[in-house]
């Protein structure tokens, strides 16, 4: 069975644009959240998505948004980039039921400029 | 809200060699989960060994093995017999188990980290 899988790998953008970063989850899973690691804040998670529905949100400001489809696959939206948004986002899917066993992708390294 | 602390920023350990990373955490909450996560160079986080607060035996997994604390909000991590491919960050991580719509879900919460060095 296929892993979790994030595109792009890397990306680079320039500050106020946007990006957005896709995740798709093991098949079957259902469940699909997102963290961002960085050095100085180390990880922390953005949100969760189940069913299409955001179930669960980290502390980080309206600029960071997402989504989830049909197919379990889940976006996440990041508008006006500012240089504090370069990081690592992380992806992690789970079983309906089973939150204690995420699995994660390699992540998206976001340079912003 | 809860915190998780890892206060060793970087460990080292000679192959073959045991050894222990430190975590303590910080909720009131009685029933959720603890992790160990390994995330080598390559960037890919990966669950070395899960701990349910209710359960007193310290979970297992091949060389690693857990010290859980309940009282003390403790929660160690024993590398035995350390491998080469054991170098990697390791993350101590949080979750409480929340319930809606008849189903289960929750958030990781991290410590900062501690990177592991395995020497030949």
């Amino acid at each position: 069975k296929a892993g979790v899988t994030q595109t792009p790998r890397y990306l680079i953008k320039t500050r106020g644009q946007q990006v957005t970063l896709s995740c798709s989850p093991i098949s079957g899973h259902r469940s699909v959240s997102w963290y961002q690691q960085t050095p100085g804040q180390g990880l922390q998670f953005l949100f969760e998505y189940f069913s299409e529905t955001q179930r669960n949100k980290g502390n980080f400001p309206g600029r960071f948004s997402g989504r989830q489809f049909s197919n379990s696959r889940s976006e996440m939206n990041v508008s006006t980039l500012e240089l504090g948004d370069s990081a690592l986002y992380l992806c992690a899917s789970s079983l309906e039921g089973r939150v204690e066993t995420q699995y994660f992708g390699p992540g998206t390294r976001l340079l912003v400029l | 809200a809860q915190t998780v602390t890892q206060s060793q920023p970087e460990m080292s350990v000679q192959e073959a060699e045991t050894v222990t990373l430190s975590c303590t955490y910080d909720t009131s909450e009685n029933n959720y989960y603890l992790f160990w996560y390994k995330q080598p160079p390559s960037r890919q986080m990966i669950l070395v060994i899960r701990q349910e607060a209710y359960k007193q035996q310290n979970a297992t997994e091949n060389r690693f093995s857990v010290n859980f604390q309940k009282a003390a909000k403790s929660f160690s991590l024993k590398i035995s017999d350390s491998q080469l491919g054991d170098t990697a960050m390791y993350f101590c991580a949080f979750m409480k188990h929340l319930y809606a719509g008849g189903t289960s879900y929750g958030k990781l919460t991290f410590g900062q980290g501690t990177i592991l060095t395995v020497h030949p």
